[in-house]
């Protein structure tokens, strides 16, 4: 199964919102309500910023957020600041017990 | 604070067996809710679900990677494995092992820090 695809970048000055996609299909994105999205700084863990498409763990701030519109979920941060600059990576649940990953978008801040 | 630490080596031969542990702390790995997963990261790629044991022993394993991979579990360390056999230079990646909570495998709220395996003779 194809990965899930994102942009390989985006940028944004520091107070701009910025939006992130992930296009899958009805089989993965389309089909189920489980979209998650990550933040990962090189050499350190990842870290869950969205679950379920739209919620938020606990601690993560309000400037991030999540929908999905039928097989593209997006992640869109608000405020952006300097410390958001990170590689995103989204994933959606397939079905028969698997889950696989977009392939990352680098976001730059400004 | 549920914590997961990677342990292994660092560098494997071609043809030979890549094991992994992964040691969970500040949580039970023998809580009915969570999936334990494994994850790898390829140099300059994205990441990709290899798969999980639940705690009484069950597994499922990506299609792709399942004729080559066995994830076990030993609750009395809070421990569990990867093994992935026969292994190339295709197999070079950080390894990561992280939690899921059921149902389903809706995603993963706690990651170990990752373990760089290379593949080479």
């Amino acid at each position: 199964q194809s990965a899930l695809t994102q942009p390989a970048s985006v940028s944004g000055s520091p107070g701009q919102s910025i939006t992130i996609s992930c296009t899958g299909t009805s089989r993965d994105v389309g089909g189920y309500e489980y979209v998650s999205w990550y933040q990962h700084h090189p050499g350190k863990a990842p870290k869950l910023m969205i679950y379920d498409v739209s919620n938020r763990p606990s601690g993560v701030s309000d400037r991030f957020s999540g929908s999905k519109s039928g097989n593209t979920a997006s992640l869109t941060i608000s405020g952006l600041q300097n410390e958001d600059e990170a590689v995103y990576y989204c994933a959606s649940y397939t079905g028969a017990s698997t889950l696989i990953f977009g392939g990352g978008t680098t976001l730059t801040v400004l | 604070q549920v914590q997961l630490q990677e342990s292994g080596p660092g560098l494997v031969k071609p043809s030979q067996t890549l094991a992994l542990t992964c040691t969970v702390s500040g949580d039970s790995i023998s809580s009915a809710a969570y999936y334990w997963n494994w994850i790898r990261q390829h140099p300059g790629k994205g990441l990709e679900w290899i798969g999980y044991i639940y705690y009484r022993g069950s597994t499922y394993y990506n299609p792709s990677l399942k004729s080559r991979v066995t994830i076990s579990v030993d609750t009395s360390k809070s421990q569990f494995s990867l093994n992935l056999t026969s292994v190339t230079a295709a197999d070079s990646a950080v390894y990561y092992c992280a939690r899921s909570p059921l149902p389903w495998l809706r995603f993963f709220d706690s990651w170990g820090q990752g373990s760089p395996v290379t593949v080479s003779s």
